[in-house]
């Protein structure tokens, strides 16, 4: 089982909140992805890091923000949650140079009400 | 034109079923081809992967890459109402970036 952790599972919030969705993984993991999923739809890429201190927006626009100050850690935040952001949210790791296999957290089910 | 195609589905077969799920894809500079399995409430977990084309079998399960179609596929023999779950391709480009996702196809297997 990977150890990657998500929290929270499941979040109901207002709109104009402010949000962090937490990521952590303890495999000492360079690389960390944040998808979005919708029903029916492929997993877009939204946030990607490649290591300390290093962030990409990837290729779906998003109004979210990431940071990743510890190799363990990789937080995304809304500043101002809106319904459209009401989707599943996946956080993945992948090791370094030569490594293809991607670990995926359990993800949040984010509702923006 | 999207770089990774797969029907959605859903597939619903009897248990004891071959089972066919199918991606095609565009860019020919993918070179690693995987196929997640992905259960309700859960992230998705590697299942199989491929490198360039050629079969792979594991247990009742057979990947399949033909890359001079631009075609992978997916067989499970014997399907057990355990398979059901959504099945998302993947492929890599080998230089580190994020896979590429399809966009799924979900099966259910009836006893």
């Amino acid at each position: 089982e990977a150890d990657i952790y998500q929290t929270p599972r499941y979040l109901v919030i207002g709109t104009g909140k402010k949000i962090t969705l937490e990521c952590s993984q303890t495999m000492g993991h360079d690389k960390m992805y944040w998808y979005q999923q919708d029903p029916g739809m492929e997993l877009h890429l939204i946030h990607y890091s490649y290591g300390v201190n290093s962030t990409e927006k990837g290729d779906l626009s998003s109004e979210s923000t990431v940071s990743r100050i510890r190799t363990e850690h990789f937080p995304l935040t809304l500043e101002s949650a809106r319904p459209s952001h009401t989707s599943q949210y996946l956080c993945a790791s992948r090791a370094g140079q030569g490594a293809f296999e991607a670990f995926f957290g359990q993800g949040t089910r984010l509702t923006v009400v | 034109q999207k770089e990774v195609e797969q029907d959605p589905g859903p597939l619903s077969v009897p248990e004891g079923a071959i089972v066919s799920l199918n991606c095609t894809y565009s860019n020919s500079a993918f070179q690693y081809f995987m196929w997640y399995r992905q259960y309700s409430r859960k992230g998705p977990e590697l299942l199989m992967y491929t490198y360039s084309s050629g079969n792979k079998e594991d247990g009742r399960f057979t990947a399949q890459v033909d890359k001079s179609s631009k075609y992978i596929s997916l067989f499970i023999r014997d399907s057990q109402p355990s398979d059901s779950a959504t099945y998302l391709c993947a492929m890599d480009k080998g230089s580190g970036y994020a896979l590429n996702f399809g966009k799924g196809t979900s099966l259910l297997v009836t006893p």
